[in-house]
């Protein structure tokens, strides 16, 4: 198993631009959450998905869209990047809940920068 | 509302020595709780876990964290660092059983002496 992989590893982009990162899981995980990583300030959950085509905001969703058309794919959407967006992006998946907690797979994360 | 403080944004021990990162949680109901570690240019990894079973969580790698709910503290420990221990240690809390949704701590950067 691949596990989380994402795509780019790394982006810059110019303010207004738009761009995709994308986030795929071949463990059969339903459930799929985006990340951003700022210094001092740990991982903050943007948007997550609890299976095919649902989806949530979480603490920090302004100036991202999501969608989930497949179990297996879970893209974040830039529609028009801003600096403030500079940042460490993750995806991660994890399973439906059961007995006990579930442990989240990360991705290797996304590097944006925008200028 | 769950959120998580590390106490120190920095730690820096000789290699051999003990190691304590601290974290402090608040939460409304019985929490998950849980370090994850971040090496250089690389994802995160689970270190360990706490979920309302025994209160001394032992890890990978000959970490462990005591889960004190008097102290709300969820302390990491080692007790020998070694140079492959540098990296970036984050507390972090289950917002819900399910595990998809984690409030982080803003991370202990752990630097190791030789």
């Amino acid at each position: 198993n691949a596990g989380v992989t994402q795509t780019p590893k790394f982006q810059v982009l110019k303010t207004g631009q738009s761009m995709t990162l994308q986030c795929a899981q071949d463990m059969n995980h339903e459930y799929m959450s985006w990340y951003r990583q700022d210094p001092g300030m740990g991982l903050r959950l943007i948007h997550y998905s609890v299976g095919a085509g649902i989806t949530d905001q979480g603490e920090v969703p302004n100036g991202y869209n999501v969608s989930r058309s497949t179990t297996e794919d879970f893209p974040l959407r830039l529609l028009s990047a801003a600096p403030s967006q500079t940042s460490v992006y993750f995806c991660a998946s994890t399973r439906r809940p059961g007995l006990g907690y579930n442990e989240q797979f990360f991705g290797p994360g996304t590097r944006l920068t925008v200028l | 509302a769950q959120s998580v403080t590390q106490l120190d944004s920095h730690v820096s021990v000789s290699e051999g020595t003990p190691v304590l990162l601290r974290c402090n949680y608040s939460s409304s109901y019985s929490p998950s709780l849980f370090w994850y570690v971040q090496h250089p240019n690389k994802g995160l990894q689970l270190l360990l876990k706490y979920t309302s079973a025994a209160t001394l969580v032992k890890g990978i790698n000959g970490f462990e964290a005591e889960f004190k709910k008097s102290e709300t503290s969820f302390h990491l420990t080692k007790p020998s660092a070694h140079m492959s221990d540098a990296a970036e240690y984050f507390c972090v809390v289950s917002v819900n059983n399910a595990g998809n949704m984690l409030t982080f701590g803003g991370g202990t950067r752990l630097m190791v002496k030789p």
